[in-house]
């Protein structure tokens, strides 16, 4: 099981280029969420999506949109990228009923 | 909206020294959950409490649940070169619908040295 994989790992974008980040899974989980994190921030919830053709706003989701059309995948799209959405992208993913949630490996993304 | 705090931001140790992090919420929680990221990686999850007052140990760590449901507290008994990291606790509200979404802390950069 490769677990949760994320795509790309590193990318650099000049402000007004759009990217797609991907997240797949392969644990069958039914819940996954796209996270952010900035220095001395922490982790911050961008979107989430509860099963397949769901998403639902986070805490922080202005400027992405998300998509759920397999159950396995969640993709998280940047229309026009900003330098405020430079940041480290974690994808995460659990089972419903169960809490604990299984990281990514991250997506490093700088906006110039 | 929900705030989760901690102290301190970032601790040095000496090997074999304790260290704490202490957490707080803004609110009362459902449940609380800790995470370990070392440099350069991901969150990994290392414990749910859910239960007020509750403790759990695992080995060297001592995870605390407050009374109020508000707070908690990581201890790690004679630090090693291998707890170098951030611990990262978040909370889950209560009442968040079947999405448990949590609010991750400000997280707790340990360094450990020999």
């Amino acid at each position: 099981n490769a677990g949760v994989t994320q795509t790309p790992k590193f990318r650099v974008l000049k402000t007004g280029q759009s990217m797609t980040l991907l997240c797949a899974q392969d644990m069958n989980h039914e819940y996954m969420y796209w996270y952010r994190q900035d220095p001395g921030m922490g982790l911050r919830l961008i979107h989430y999506s509860v099963g397949e053709g769901t998403t639902a706003k986070g805490e922080v989701p202005d400027g992405y949109n998300v998509s759920r059309l397999k159950k396995q995948n969640f993709l998280l799209g940047l229309e026009s990228a900003a330098p405020s959405q430079t940041s480290v992208y974690f994808c995460a993913s659990r089972f419903r009923g169960f809490d604990e949630q299984f990281f990514g490996p991250g997506t490093r993304l700088t906006v110039l | 909206g929900q705030q989760v705090m901690q102290i301190p931001q970032y601790q040095h140790v000496q090997e074999g020294e304790d260290f704490t992090t202490y957490c707080n919420s803004s609110t009362t929680l459902s449940n609380i959950q800790w995470y370990k990221q070392r440099p350069g990686g991901h969150p990994v999850f290392l414990i749910q409490l859910v239960k007020s007052g509750e403790v759990k140990k695992q080995k060297r760590l001592t995870f605390q649940f407050g009374e109020a449901k508000k707070n908690s507290s990581l201890h790690i008994t004679a630090t090693q070169t291998t707890d170098v990291g951030t611990y990262f606790c978040a909370g889950q509200e209560i009442n968040t619908g079947t999405a448990s979404k949590l609010t991750f802390g400000t997280g707790t950069r340990l360094q450990v040295t020999l």
